[in-house]
C-alpha cells in the first residue's frame, strides 16, 4: 500500500473561510498531484509539481494555490471558500518519469 | 482530445463469476493506461498499469489488457468476491510528456454474495 496521507479526511467549513488541505508522502517520489472529484464525476487534474519549488496548474481552472516547498509535503490553500468548491480533493504522487501514480485516501470537503 | 469511456456504469453480480471491464479511449496515441479501484469515500488505489507497448498484465485474479489501435482495454476479474464490489476506474497519459491522466467515469460493481 502506497504511502501517501492526506488530512483531514472530511472538512465542514462555512463560505468566507481560508483552508488547508494537507497532503504528504514517505516515498521521496518527485512528482505530485491534485485532482478534484465530484460524485459520480471524473476525476480532474488541477495542480501538478514536478519537485521542490516546481508547481504547475492541471487541466480543470481552481481557485485554488499549491507550494512544495519540501518534497513530502504538497499542501493546497483555499483563500476564501465558496459551495462551489465543495467536492472531494484527491493528492497522489509518482516517481519521476510517466510512472504509476499512487493515490491518497482523499479530503471531502463541504462549503455551506 | 482524450475522452475515455466506460460502459455499463454499473455492473451487478453473483459471487464467483468471472467478468470482464471495458474501457475504451479516443486517442490511439498514449504512453500508458491504468486501472483503479476506490471504495465509497476513499482514495483510489492502483491495480495495473500498462505501458503501450504491453498487451497484458497481470496480478492475481486480475488481468487487463491493451488494444491500442483499436482504443480499447480490458479488465478481467476471475472468480469474483463480494469484497471485489467498489468503483473500477480507467485512466490514461497520452504521449507527448503531458502530466495528465484522463479518467474515465467508472463502473461500480456490485458482487452479491
Amino acid at each position: 500500500e502506497a504511502d501517501i496521507y492526506q488530512t483531514p479526511r472530511y472538512l465542514v467549513i462555512g463560505t468566507g473561510k481560508k483552508i488547508t488541505l494537507e497532503c504528504s508522502q514517505t516515498m521521496g517520489h518527485d512528482k505530485m498531484y491534485w485532482y478534484q472529484q465530484d460524485p459520480g464525476m471524473e476525476l480532474h487534474l488541477i495542480h501538478y509539481s514536478y519537485g521542490v519549488n516546481s508547481t504547475e496548474k492541471g487541466d480543470l481552472s481552481s481557485e485554488s494555490t499549491v507550494s512544495r516547498i519540501r518534497t513530502e509535503h504538497f499542501p493546497l490553500t483555499l483563500e476564501s471558500a465558496r459551495p462551489s468548491h465543495t467536492s472531494q480533493y484527491l493528492c497522489a504522487s509518482s516517481e519521476s518519469g510517466w510512472n504509476e501514480q499512487f493515490f491518497g485516501p482523499g479530503t471531502r470537503l463541504t462549503v455551506l | 482530445k482524450q475522452e475515455v469511456t466506460q460502459i455499463p456504469a454499473a455492473l451487478s453480480v453473483p459471487e464467483g463469476e468471472n467478468l470482464v471491464l471495458n474501457c475504451s479511449f479516443t486517442d490511439s496515441a498514449i504512453y500508458n493506461l491504468q486501472w483503479f479501484r476506490q471504495d465509497p469515500g476513499k482514495g483510489l488505489t492502483s491495480l495495473l498499469l500498462i505501458q503501450s507497448s504491453q498487451r497484458e498484465q497481470t496480478s492475481g485474479r486480475l488481468n487487463a489488457s491493451l488494444d491500442k489501435s483499436s482504443g480499447r482495454s480490458t479488465l478481467y476479474i476471475a472468480a469474483s468476491q463480494p469484497g471485489d464490489s467498489a468503483t473500477y476506474l480507467c485512466a490514461v497519459r497520452s504521449q507527448g510528456g503531458s502530466e495528465k491522466l484522463v479518467f474515465g467515469k467508472g463502473m461500480k460493481l456490485t458482487v452479491n454474495p
